[in-house]
Formats: C-alpha cells, structure tokens, sequence
C-alpha cells in the first residue's frame, strides 16, 4: 500500500527566503505525483505535475524534483514571500489499477514579512 | 466562473439526519471523485467515477454512497450521519485523455459538522 510522508509538518521562515518542502513516498512504481497549495478553509490548487519519466517542472518560482527510485520529490520555493503561506499537500498517482492519488498530510508553511 | 463547483460550502446538521453534497463541473472531465479530509489524516477517497455508468468505492466508503447524475454532476450522500464524518469534504475530476495525465483539479469543498 502506497504511503506518502511530507516533512516537516510546518516550518517557519522569514520572507526573502529560498526553502524545500520535502515528500516521500514507499511504492516507486508511481504515474505521477502533484504538488497542491491549500489556504485555510480553501480548496487544493494544483501548483506542479511531474510524470514519471521526468525529473523536475517549473512554474515561476517553483520548482518541483522527482527521484522515482528513491521514492522523493522536493518542492523548492525561491524568494518566499507572505503570500506563500499556505499548506502544501504531495500526492502520488499510482501506476497499477485504478489511477488515484494517494497523499501526504502536507506541510504548512508560513512565511513572515 | 469556477470550473469544480460544490454546494453548499458549509452544512452543520444532527445525527440521523440525512444529507447530499453535491458537485458540478464545467471542465468537461469523465472522472470525478470525492475525497474527505480529517487534522492529520490528509485527504481519503471516498467513492470515484469513471462516466455516468461507471461508480467504485475508495478506501473509506462505509456510511456513504453517490450518484453520478450526469457527467457534470456527482452527488455524496450520508444516509445518517454520525458525529465522525464532520470533515472537509472535496470533489475533485480529471480527465482521462493521455495529455492530462490524469492531473485532477478540486472544488472549494464543503464543511460538514454532525453534531
């Protein structure tokens, strides 16, 4: 059974700052993995998609890795700023059966002015 | 307009009772999908659907059931609630065509307090 652990569970940091937000999952064989942001109270916005075949994607000042061997990927946010606040949720999109996406219980992240 | 809508955005309701969510979507997806999150639980898949013919259980689908009205629209119903499905509750679709890669995108969800 696929499991997906996102560290750390909230992190702090002062706005200005380049950061990683960290996921793992246990099962390689893996279709795909997103990154989602979720504001309080708020649906999920889908902020990257990485295939399988890929190693990273961007999207402004975000940039999503995928180690399928390892079982990780890395969220990376450069400059942070206060409007970054938010938590952000890993899911992975498994290959076998039905293709449905398991996820992690995400980071929240504030980011100080 | 938003593509993934859910009604209503908040519900607080008593044990017994029955209640639906409902979704709609105008992105033209055949998949759709009902998730509910707990505090430290992430999000769990309730029920899913291929097309209008076409409905599966996820992991938690015990207390629930759907109905795939149309491809727009995908109702979540609780016969009788209990105090333990107050969650967040989402509906997400996504499209099976090879160019999407099965990203799938979410309504605002919808607050559900049993009391």
């Amino acid at each position: 059974k696929q499991e997906v652990t996102q560290i750390p569970a909230a992190l702090s940091v002062p706005e200005g700052e380049n950061l990683v937000l960290n996921c793992s999952f246990t099962d390689s064989a893996i279709y795909n993995l997103q990154w989602f942001r979720q504001d309080p109270g708020k649906g999920l916005t889908s902020l990257l998609l990485i295939q399988s075949s890929q190693r990273e994607q961007t999207s402004g000042r975000l940039n999503a890795s995928l180690d399928k061997s390892s079982g990780r990927s890395t969220l990376y946010i450069a400059a942070s700023q206060p409007g970054d606040s938010a938590t952000y949720l890993c899911a992975v999109n498994g290959v076998t059966g039905f293709q449905k996406l398991v996820f992690g219980t995400g980071t929240r992240l504030l980011v100080s002015p | 307009d938003a593509d993934v809508t859910q009604t209503p955005r908040n519900r607080i309701t008593k044990t017994g009772k029955r209640i639906m969510l409902e979704c709609s979507q105008t992105k033209g997806h055949d998949r759709m999908y009902w998730y509910r999150q707990d505090p430290g639980l992430g999000l769990r898949l309730i029920y899913y659907s291929f097309d209008v013919k076409d409905i599966n259980k996820g992991e938690i689908s015990d207390g629930y059931s759907v109905s795939r009205q149309a491809q727009a629209k995908f109702s979540l119903s609780l016969e009788s609630a209990i105090p333990n499905q107050t969650a967040l509750y989402f509906c997400a679709t996504s499209d099976a065509s090879g160019s999407s890669y099965n990203e799938q995108f979410f309504g605002p969800g919808t607050r559900l307090t049993v009391l």
